[in-house]
């Protein structure tokens, strides 16, 4: 079974401070990990994923994020935060070997950046 | 290509009418999906599909059917709403390719609210 954890409902920054959201998880087999965005109004976006290799992720508008397996977390991070980053963002896994690619999402994490 | 697309974008019924949500994909994807989104509790899957006429229960399926008569369609029916049916729902597709992740894409939701 699988389950991820978004730590923080609500993240309120401003303008141009560093902000992180966090996401731990819990699965029995090993999974690929993702961010989606919402923003206000719209549909999903995937943000960034990590499926192998180097454990820092680069996703788009200058998010990244870091796969930590002992800790089974996958934090999400950006150095500067702008205005337009106000959205809802939704950590979640996949379990890995599965054609179904199958989601299993955060209950998400509201990020407000003010002026 | 229109990628994802689902029709109404919105919609309010009274309890007890019945509907259907169509999601139309153009990018011959064998998977589909439905999914409900709830305040503070992410995106929940409410059925999928891996193939035409074929279809399998989610998460939360109850007070819901589904059908894929094809390939690049897939509806989801309330029969009798209620109250707590009101939600966004959003459809999304894949590929079903073996050996790799299969990314799903998200349509933009359907708003519905059931009174």
């Amino acid at each position: 079974a699988q389950s991820v954890t978004q730590l923080d409902s609500q993240v309120p920054v401003f303008e141009e401070a560093p902000v992180e959201l966090r996401c731990n998880y819990s699965s029995s087999v090993s999974v690929y990990l993702f961010w989606y965005v919402q923003y206000p109004n719209q549909g999903l976006q995937l943000l960034l994923k990590y499926l192998s290799g180097s454990t820092l992720v680069k996703g788009i508008n200058g998010f990244e994020a870091e796969f930590n397996k002992s800790q089974t977390s996958f934090h999400l991070r950006k150095p500067s935060v702008h205005i337009s980053d106000t959205a809802e963002y939704f950590c979640a896994v996949s379990p890995r070997g599965s054609t179904l690619g199958r989601l299993y999402f955060g209950r998400g994490t509201q990020l407000t950046v003010w002026p | 290509n229109a990628g994802v697309t689902q029709t109404p974008k919105f919609r309010v019924l009274k309890t007890g009418q019945s509907m259907t949500l169509l999601c139309a994909q153009d990018m011959n994807h064998e998977y589909m999906y439905w999914y409900r989104q709830d305040p503070g509790m992410g995106l929940r899957l409410i059925h999928y599909s891996v193939g035409e006429g074929t279809t399998a229960k989610g998460e939360v399926p109850d007070g819901y059917n589904v059908s894929r008569l094809k390939k690049q369609n897939f509806l989801l029916g309330l029969e009798s709403a209620a109250p707590s049916q009101t939600s966004v729902y959003f459809c999304a597709s894949s590929y079903s390719r073996s050996g790799t992740y299969n990314e799903q894409f998200f349509g933009p939701g359907t708003r519905l609210t059931v009174l």
